[in-house]
């Protein structure tokens, strides 16, 4: 069965400061792998994904992300934080019968001034 | 255009009240699904449809019933709710629901935010 970790509940950066977010995932084969961000009340808007190919994957608003096979990990990065990145961040893995995803727990992110 | 609608934003409804959620979406996808989030948790899937048929079903009880009368347009319609069922539902839409392991992005709407009174 497939699962996704996010270690850290809760993330606390100064804007402009560098942002690294985790995500282990357990899957049998190659994983397809979402970062989604959920701002409060709103939807979920899809960042970036990782199919194949390149491990290092480039998304929206300045967010990239790098495949780790070895360490099973999919972390989110992003150079300099801005006042409005501050949301709910979800890790998903896909590829489940039915086009299932399995979703991490969050990473509520806080952005200081 | 990557956008998936729903309507209403808000809804409040007493536990004998039938209501019904919508959701469309004009990306010409092929499967769309429903998802219950509540606060401070990931969202949960409820439902899924592939080519406007009823495809997985999570064990969901029987006062949630969805359907899809195209495939643009997905609704769920609600009846007997408990105030447990309150929370963010979430639709979303993918280009296909592949059952061989392939995965598809979803896209999700902005959600209704259903309290039951």
């Amino acid at each position: 069965a497939q699962s996704v970790t996010q270690p850290d509940i809760h993330i606390t950066v100064s804007e402009g400061a560098s942002l690294e977010l985790r995500c282990n995932y357990s899957y049998g084969a190659t994983p397809y792998l979402f970062w989604y961000v959920q701002s409060p009340g709103q939807g979920l808007q899809l960042l970036l994904k990782y199919f194949s190919g390149d491990t290092l994957v480039q998304g929206i608003k300045g967010f990239e992300a790098e495949f780790k096979r070895s360490q099973s990990s999919f972390n989110l990065r992003k150079p300099s934080v801005h006042w409005s990145d501050a949301a709910e961040y979800f890790c998903a893995v896909g590829g489940g019968g039915g086009n299932k995803l399995t979703f991490g727990t969050g990473t509520q992110l806080k952005v200081e001034l | 255009d990557t956008e998936v609608t729903q309507t209403p934003k808000h809804l409040v409804m007493g536990m004998t009240n039938k209501k019904s959620l919508k959701c469309e979406q004009h990306m010409g996808h092929r499967a769309m699904y429903w998802y219950k989030q509540k606060a401070k948790k990931p969202p949960e899937l409820m439902f899924v449809y592939s080519y406007e048929k009823l495809s997985i079903n999570e064990s969901v009880p029987s006062r949630f019933s969805p359907e899809c009368p195209n495939s643009s347009l997905l609704n769920l319609h609600l009846h007997a709710l408990q105030p447990e069922d309150s929370a963010l539902y979430l639709c979303a839409s993918s280009q296909e629901a592949d059952f061989k392991g392939f995965a598809y992005e979803q896209y999700f709407g902005p959600g209704t935010r259903l309290t039951v009174t």
